[in-house]
């Protein structure tokens, strides 16, 4: 079963910041937190994965707490492109990565 | 495109048929996995490759037989399927199976048992 724990869904209004937090109490210390995101009925999409540090690229930032028990992925400028299912992962025994629900982030203009 | 390719994009297939669906990539990685999505359901992991072998099978039933000849290709034959197996399956592949790399999908095989 997934170890992370999201809000079932946000919503965000277009051109602002979306927010979506996540909270991985159990990870180990070597275990990464991944996030990806699927819009309806694609593949998942890999968005940003950290370990200790906070990471920036080109679609998100992601901020990781000091105890590494949760994280927030941060979409800086929300589209309506952007509207999907965000999964947070930190990862299965076999280094797999096993999905829970995820958060659905709608956009709206 | 994400580098990972499957085919047929949708299948339907009735309960005596035997189907295969068909993943490849072109990324250089050495794992590859198969995953499920049912209807409002979470992605559920099939199987896992590493370097050809099979080094996971989450208790998956016999009805679905995955293959894997080399690195880049992966098939998962299907027979004598039921309709709660519709599902969206997914393929998926990485350059190694440890936590710290990223997993690259398909755009996976909408299949439809009737």
């Amino acid at each position: 079963d997934a170890k992370t724990t999201q809000p079932t869904s946000m919503d965000c209004a277009e051109g602002r910041a979306a927010n979506l937090p996540c909270n991985h109490s159990t990870i180990s210390g070597n275990e990464y937190v991944y996030w990806y995101r699927q819009i309806h009925s694609q593949g998942p999409q890999y968005i940003i994965h950290g370990l200790k540090n906070n990471e920036t690229n080109e679609m998100a930032s992601l901020i990781i707490t000091e105890d590494r028990k949760s994280s927030t992925l941060i979409l800086p400028h929300a589209t309506l492109r952007d509207t999907a299912v965000y999964y947070c992962i930190e990862g299965g025994s076999q280094g797999n990565l096993i999905f829970g629900k995820g958060t659905k982030l709608s956009v709206k203009p | 495109e994400t580098g990972v390719t499957q085919t047929p994009r949708h299948l339907v297939m009735g309960m005596t048929n035997k189907k295969s669906l068909k993943c490849e990539q072109h990324l250089g990685h050495n794992a590859m996995y198969w995953y499920k999505q049912s209807a409002k359901k979470p992605l559920e992991l099939m199987f896992v490759y590493n370097f050809k072998e099979q080094t996971e099978n989450n208790s998956v039933p016999s009805r679905f037989s995955p293959e894997c000849p080399n690195s880049s290709h992966l098939f998962l034959h299907l027979h004598t399927l039921q309709p709660e197996d519709s599902a969206l399956y997914l393929c998926a592949s990485s350059q190694g199976q440890a936590t710290n790399y990223g997993y690259t999908f398909g755009s996976g095989t909408r299949l439809t048992v009737v």
